[in-house]
């Protein structure tokens, strides 16, 4: 059984980087396509972005692209997530979860980290 | 980017009522749509993908169907476990709103 948990709660100033930590036990990172959605509060849910293993390619949204960057360390099978020059309109819970894809397609999400709470303000 | 509007954004239902939550997509999508339910303070969870294949340990009152650019979730007899808020999300491509922006079953 995947397990997917993030670190804790982060508060940042404008202007700031943060970089949020989800750590996999069950299974290995390195089989995983694991991607990265965030909720701001009372709001729907945004796809950031995400590593596709079949062409060993990070994928990113792109309303994101240039401020965020996802990396993995498979040697502890911990990914990260991180953003920068943030705004308040950043403060959101960011999710991490694992991605199955459909043929030539984008991913759905089965797994699911808790969340972490990223609160932008001055 | 392919755009997703769920209707209604709001549903007010009775436990043992059958209940219907629409997806539409901008473009065809072809069968490539998932449902997730979230509750308060929980990460989403994956009822359905591929359109009508329900998840493993989904119970079997959830379903799925529409293909293109039309799409249904139906509760056919809503448990009080079943209220929540539910999420429609494309995966024909990449995008930052590929989720629907979300209906919530409340008690009535």
């Amino acid at each position: 059984q995947v397990q997917l948990v993030q670190s804790g709660a982060e508060v940042k100033k404008p202007g700031a980087s943060v970089k949020v930590s989800c750590k996999v036990s069950g299974y290995m990172l390195s089989k995983l396509s694991m991607h990265w959605v965030r909720q701001a509060p009372g709001k729907g849910l945004e796809w950031m972005g995400g590593f596709d293993p079949g062409d060993g390619e990070t994928i990113y949204a792109q309303k994101f692209q240039g401020r965020v960057t996802v990396t993995e360390d498979t040697s502890t099978d911990t990914a990260y997530m991180e953003l920068s020059s943030l705004r308040s309109e950043d403060t959101a819970v960011y999710f991490c979860a694992t991605g199955i894809m459909g043929v030539g397609t984008a991913y759905y999400f089965d797994y699911w980290g808790q969340g972490t709470l990223v609160t932008v303000s001055s | 980017d392919i755009q997703m509007t769920q209707s209604p954004s709001t549903l007010s239902a009775s436990v043992g009522d059958r209940v219907t939550i629409t997806c539409r997509a901008s473009q065809s999508i072809s069968r490539w749509l998932a449902w997730y339910q979230q509750k308060p303070g929980e990460a989403p969870k994956v009822l359905i993908y591929k359109a009508s294949t329900l998840e493993r340990g989904v119970p079997s009152r959830f379903s799925g169907g529409g293909s293109g650019t039309e799409f249904t979730l139906t509760i056919s007899s809503l448990q009080p476990d079943d209220f929540a808020t539910y999420y429609c999300q494309q995966y024909k491509s990449y995008s930052a709103e590929a989720f629907g922006q979300g209906t919530k079953v409340e008690i009535k």
